[in-house]
């Protein structure tokens, strides 16, 4: 089955502690890209990869790095999580002029 | 930051009614896609618009895009209550991979 996971779906931490949340695609897209989603303001993109080792910023990269060693995997770090990273964050996956494919998404609190 | 806005923010009505959700923008864009998301999962694709004028048709829903390429309608008739859930439009443009989504319009439809 054609698939994004995303890990964890729920997570709680604190301030400070170091965070990775994975993602990976079974379509061998050569697009990835990262998003938090917070009420009133819609989706966000944070980081987009065009392929392995190209990534860029998106509209909101502050706070966010992003690594795309292998094509299936891109994973979103938060080196020193703040409270204000708190978010509903997902992944998406596509492939040419393809729709993307969105994971089913990681819900971060961070205190 | 371009921005994308959607009209209404909320929306309930009773099923059978008619309702349009409007997606507005500054920006021209190459395309504009219109999603619906569940709680708990990510969005999904219901169409994606690209030429100006255009009209697609699913089922009970149709889509316009604006002939300037700037603004976007979906419109339900007869809502059931299946159709309940958060309507999102997002932008882009060819050979950015960026895309800017809209702030979404929720729509609870009452049997």
């Amino acid at each position: 089955e054609a698939q994004v996971t995303q890990n964890p779906r729920y997570l709680i931490t604190v301030t400070g502690k170091k965070l990775t949340v994975t993602c990976s695609q079974n379509m061998n897209h050569e697009y990835m890209s990262w998003y938090r989603q917070d009420p009133g303001l819609g989706l966000r993109q944070i980081y987009y990869s065009m392929n392995v080792e190209v990534t860029d910023k998106g509209d909101v990269p502050e706070g966010y790095k992003v690594s795309r060693k292998e094509k299936r995997n891109f994973p979103l770090i938060l080196e020193s999580p703040s409270p204000n990273q708190t978010s509903l964050y997902f992944c998406a996956s596509s492939s040419g002029d393809q729709p993307q494919h969105f994971g089913d998404g990681t819900r971060l609190s961070i205190l | 930051t371009q921005l994308l806005e959607q009209s209404p923010q909320f929306l309930s009505i009773q099923e059978g009614e008619n309702l349009t959700v409007y997606c507005n923008s500054s920006s021209v864009f190459s395309s504009l896609q219109w999603y619906r998301q569940e709680p708990g999962e990510g969005p999904v694709l219901l169409v994606t618009v690209v030429t100006g004028g255009e009209v697609k048709k699913l089922k009970r829903l149709t889509f316009q895009f604006g002939d300037a390429r700037k603004d976007s309608s979906l419109h339900i008739t007869a809502a059931q209550p299946g159709d309940t859930g958060l309507y999102l439009c997002a932008g882009d443009w060819t050979g950015t991979y960026k895309y800017i989504f809209g702030t979404g319009t929720r729509l609870k439809v009452l049997a």
